[in-house]
Protein backbone atom coordinates (compact mmCIF):
# COMPACT_ATOMS: atom_id res chain seq x y z
CA UNK A 1 0.00 0.00 0.00
CA UNK A 2 1.63 3.39 -1.41
CA UNK A 3 1.55 5.71 1.54
CA UNK A 4 1.76 9.71 0.35
CA UNK A 5 2.73 12.42 2.79
CA UNK A 6 2.46 16.01 2.27
CA UNK A 7 3.87 18.48 1.90
CA UNK A 8 7.36 17.10 1.61
CA UNK A 9 8.91 20.27 3.29
CA UNK A 10 6.60 22.50 5.71
CA UNK A 11 8.52 25.72 6.61
CA UNK A 12 6.93 27.40 10.47
CA UNK A 13 7.86 29.40 13.08
CA UNK A 14 7.89 28.99 16.78
CA UNK A 15 4.18 28.76 18.14
CA UNK A 16 2.56 27.77 15.00
CA UNK A 17 -0.27 25.08 14.28
CA UNK A 18 1.02 22.72 12.05
CA UNK A 19 -0.60 19.72 10.07
CA UNK A 20 1.08 16.63 8.20
CA UNK A 21 -1.37 14.71 6.18
CA UNK A 22 -0.92 11.30 4.96
CA UNK A 23 -2.73 9.73 2.60
CA UNK A 24 -2.91 5.50 1.59
CA UNK A 25 -3.48 4.39 -1.16
CA UNK A 26 -6.24 2.28 0.19
CA UNK A 27 -8.56 1.90 3.11
CA UNK A 28 -6.16 1.38 5.83
CA UNK A 29 -9.22 1.52 8.59
CA UNK A 30 -7.42 3.28 11.42
CA UNK A 31 -3.88 0.83 11.47
CA UNK A 32 -1.61 3.99 11.14
CA UNK A 33 1.05 5.30 12.96
CA UNK A 34 3.36 8.44 13.24
CA UNK A 35 7.33 8.60 13.84
CA UNK A 36 9.02 11.62 14.86
CA UNK A 37 12.92 11.29 13.08
CA UNK A 38 16.22 13.08 13.99
CA UNK A 39 19.10 13.01 12.32
CA UNK A 40 22.08 10.26 13.58
CA UNK A 41 18.91 9.16 16.29
CA UNK A 42 15.92 6.27 16.68
CA UNK A 43 12.94 7.23 15.18
CA UNK A 44 10.19 8.24 18.07
CA UNK A 45 6.58 6.13 17.75
CA UNK A 46 4.16 9.43 18.78
CA UNK A 47 0.69 8.30 17.52
CA UNK A 48 -0.47 4.78 17.02
CA UNK A 49 -3.92 3.11 15.68
CA UNK A 50 -4.33 6.72 13.88
CA UNK A 51 -5.28 8.80 16.62
CA UNK A 52 -3.75 7.27 20.03
CA UNK A 53 -0.99 9.42 21.68
CA UNK A 54 2.08 7.14 22.77
CA UNK A 55 3.20 7.52 26.22
CA UNK A 56 5.23 10.17 26.89
CA UNK A 57 4.62 12.18 24.14
CA UNK A 58 3.64 15.73 24.94
CA UNK A 59 0.34 16.15 24.27
CA UNK A 60 0.75 19.05 21.13
CA UNK A 61 0.75 16.09 19.11
CA UNK A 62 -2.68 14.62 18.38
CA UNK A 63 -3.41 12.22 15.04
CA UNK A 64 -6.63 11.84 13.17
CA UNK A 65 -8.46 9.91 10.43
CA UNK A 66 -9.24 6.87 8.80
CA UNK A 67 -9.86 5.04 5.84
CA UNK A 68 -7.78 7.12 3.50
CA UNK A 69 -6.37 10.27 4.66
CA UNK A 70 -4.58 11.21 7.90
CA UNK A 71 -3.44 14.30 9.78
CA UNK A 72 -0.57 14.61 12.14
CA UNK A 73 -0.93 18.13 14.12
CA UNK A 74 1.08 19.75 16.49
CA UNK A 75 -0.85 22.35 17.94
CA UNK A 76 1.91 24.95 19.34
CA UNK A 77 4.94 23.91 17.48
CA UNK A 78 8.34 24.20 19.86
CA UNK A 79 12.06 24.14 19.14
CA UNK A 80 13.25 20.16 19.52
CA UNK A 81 10.05 19.86 17.03
CA UNK A 82 12.03 20.89 13.83
CA UNK A 83 12.18 17.69 12.49
CA UNK A 84 10.94 14.76 10.08
CA UNK A 85 7.60 12.94 11.00
CA UNK A 86 6.37 10.03 8.63
CA UNK A 87 3.89 7.62 8.66
CA UNK A 88 3.32 4.02 8.88
CA UNK A 89 0.17 1.86 7.62
CA UNK A 90 0.25 -1.82 9.47
CA UNK A 91 -3.49 -2.98 7.87
CA UNK A 92 -1.85 -5.39 5.14
CA UNK A 93 1.70 -6.81 4.27
CA UNK A 94 4.39 -5.33 3.16
CA UNK A 95 4.05 -2.76 6.20
CA UNK A 96 4.81 0.42 4.41
CA UNK A 97 5.89 4.17 5.06
CA UNK A 98 5.44 7.75 3.86
CA UNK A 99 8.11 9.52 2.74
CA UNK A 100 8.66 11.98 5.08
CA UNK A 101 7.70 15.36 6.18
CA UNK A 102 10.86 17.74 7.14
CA UNK A 103 9.62 20.70 9.56
CA UNK A 104 12.10 23.28 9.27
CA UNK A 105 12.54 27.06 10.26
CA UNK B 1 14.41 0.71 29.45
CA UNK B 2 15.12 -1.83 25.98
CA UNK B 3 17.88 -0.22 24.22
CA UNK B 4 18.65 -1.72 20.32
CA UNK B 5 22.37 -1.71 19.10
CA UNK B 6 23.01 -2.53 15.23
CA UNK B 7 26.24 -3.52 14.85
CA UNK B 8 28.21 -4.61 11.69
CA UNK B 9 30.23 -4.23 8.29
CA UNK B 10 29.70 -0.24 7.38
CA UNK B 11 31.29 -1.55 3.43
CA UNK B 12 30.08 -4.60 1.51
CA UNK B 13 31.27 -5.24 -1.99
CA UNK B 14 28.55 -6.09 -4.48
CA UNK B 15 27.29 -9.53 -4.70
CA UNK B 16 28.42 -10.32 -1.80
CA UNK B 17 26.17 -10.80 1.78
CA UNK B 18 24.57 -7.97 4.13
CA UNK B 19 25.41 -9.30 7.94
CA UNK B 20 23.80 -7.08 10.33
CA UNK B 21 23.38 -8.15 14.17
CA UNK B 22 21.06 -6.59 16.70
CA UNK B 23 22.00 -6.63 20.12
CA UNK B 24 18.73 -6.29 22.96
CA UNK B 25 19.83 -4.71 26.69
CA UNK B 26 17.48 -3.99 29.13
CA UNK B 27 14.27 -6.11 27.91
CA UNK B 28 13.19 -9.70 27.42
CA UNK B 29 13.41 -11.16 24.15
CA UNK B 30 10.32 -12.53 24.69
CA UNK B 31 6.67 -11.89 22.88
CA UNK B 32 7.65 -8.86 20.15
CA UNK B 33 8.05 -8.74 16.52
CA UNK B 34 12.23 -8.36 15.94
CA UNK B 35 12.55 -6.10 12.92
CA UNK B 36 14.79 -4.74 10.67
CA UNK B 37 13.85 -1.47 8.50
CA UNK B 38 15.89 0.60 6.31
CA UNK B 39 16.25 3.68 4.84
CA UNK B 40 18.11 4.99 1.74
CA UNK B 41 19.34 8.16 1.41
CA UNK B 42 17.21 10.73 0.76
CA UNK B 43 14.17 8.19 0.29
CA UNK B 44 11.87 7.12 2.98
CA UNK B 45 11.87 3.96 4.91
CA UNK B 46 11.11 0.39 3.85
CA UNK B 47 10.33 -2.57 6.25
CA UNK B 48 12.57 -5.34 5.52
CA UNK B 49 10.89 -7.71 7.25
CA UNK B 50 10.85 -9.19 11.14
CA UNK B 51 11.07 -12.61 13.34
CA UNK B 52 8.35 -12.72 16.30
CA UNK B 53 10.26 -14.57 19.35
CA UNK B 54 9.07 -18.02 18.59
CA UNK B 55 10.71 -17.75 15.37
CA UNK B 56 8.19 -17.30 12.50
CA UNK B 57 9.22 -14.78 9.70
CA UNK B 58 7.67 -12.35 7.29
CA UNK B 59 9.50 -10.37 4.98
CA UNK B 60 8.83 -8.13 2.26
CA UNK B 61 8.20 -9.40 -1.02
CA UNK B 62 10.78 -6.73 -2.57
CA UNK B 63 13.48 -8.74 -0.87
CA UNK B 64 12.15 -11.70 0.09
CA UNK B 65 13.97 -14.09 -1.79
CA UNK B 66 17.69 -12.52 -0.37
CA UNK B 67 16.73 -12.07 3.29
CA UNK B 68 17.70 -13.97 6.00
CA UNK B 69 16.25 -12.80 9.49
CA UNK B 70 16.97 -14.79 12.49
CA UNK B 71 16.86 -14.83 16.37
CA UNK B 72 19.59 -15.92 19.14
CA UNK B 73 17.38 -15.45 22.70
CA UNK B 74 20.17 -16.63 24.45
CA UNK B 75 22.34 -14.03 23.41
CA UNK B 76 19.86 -12.11 23.57
CA UNK B 77 20.35 -10.93 19.57
CA UNK B 78 18.89 -10.90 16.03
CA UNK B 79 20.62 -10.85 12.88
CA UNK B 80 19.97 -9.62 9.29
CA UNK B 81 21.61 -11.48 6.47
CA UNK B 82 20.66 -9.60 2.80
CA UNK B 83 22.59 -11.44 -0.10
CA UNK B 84 23.59 -10.33 -3.89
CA UNK B 85 23.30 -7.11 -2.27
CA UNK B 86 23.94 -4.23 -4.94
CA UNK B 87 24.24 -0.20 -4.53
CA UNK B 88 20.48 -0.02 -4.21
CA UNK B 89 20.71 -1.55 -0.91
CA UNK B 90 23.14 1.62 0.74
CA UNK B 91 21.42 2.62 2.81
CA UNK B 92 20.98 3.01 7.17
CA UNK B 93 19.58 -0.03 8.40
CA UNK B 94 17.60 -0.33 11.62
CA UNK B 95 16.73 -3.05 13.93
CA UNK B 96 13.58 -2.20 15.59
CA UNK B 97 10.75 -3.68 18.50
CA UNK B 98 7.12 -3.85 18.28
CA UNK B 99 4.96 -2.33 20.63
CA UNK B 100 4.06 -5.79 22.50
CA UNK B 101 2.75 -8.18 19.65
CA UNK B 102 1.21 -4.53 17.88
CA UNK B 103 2.63 -3.64 13.91
CA UNK B 104 3.83 -0.44 15.06
CA UNK B 105 7.19 0.38 16.85
CA UNK B 106 8.28 1.86 20.18
CA UNK B 107 11.71 1.19 20.51
CA UNK B 108 14.57 1.44 17.52
CA UNK B 109 18.18 1.03 17.44
CA UNK B 110 19.73 4.56 15.69
CA UNK B 111 20.76 2.52 12.98
CA UNK B 112 23.85 2.10 11.26
CA UNK B 113 24.68 3.17 7.57
CA UNK B 114 26.00 0.03 4.79
CA UNK B 115 27.42 1.23 1.68
CA UNK B 116 27.44 -1.19 -1.07
CA UNK B 117 30.22 -0.61 -3.40
CA UNK B 118 33.86 -1.60 -4.41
Amino acid sequence: IQMTQSPSTLSASVGDRVTITCRAGQSISSWLAWYQQKPGKAPKLLIYDASNLESGVPSRFSGSGSGTEFTLTISSLQPDDFSTYCCQQYFSYPWTFGQGTKVEF
Amino acid sequence: QVQLQESGPGLVKPSETLSLICTVSGGSISSYYWTWIRQPPGKGLEWIGYIYSSGSTNYNPSLKSRVTISVDTSKKQFSLKLASVTAADTAVYHCARSKGTSNYYGDWGQGTLVTVSS
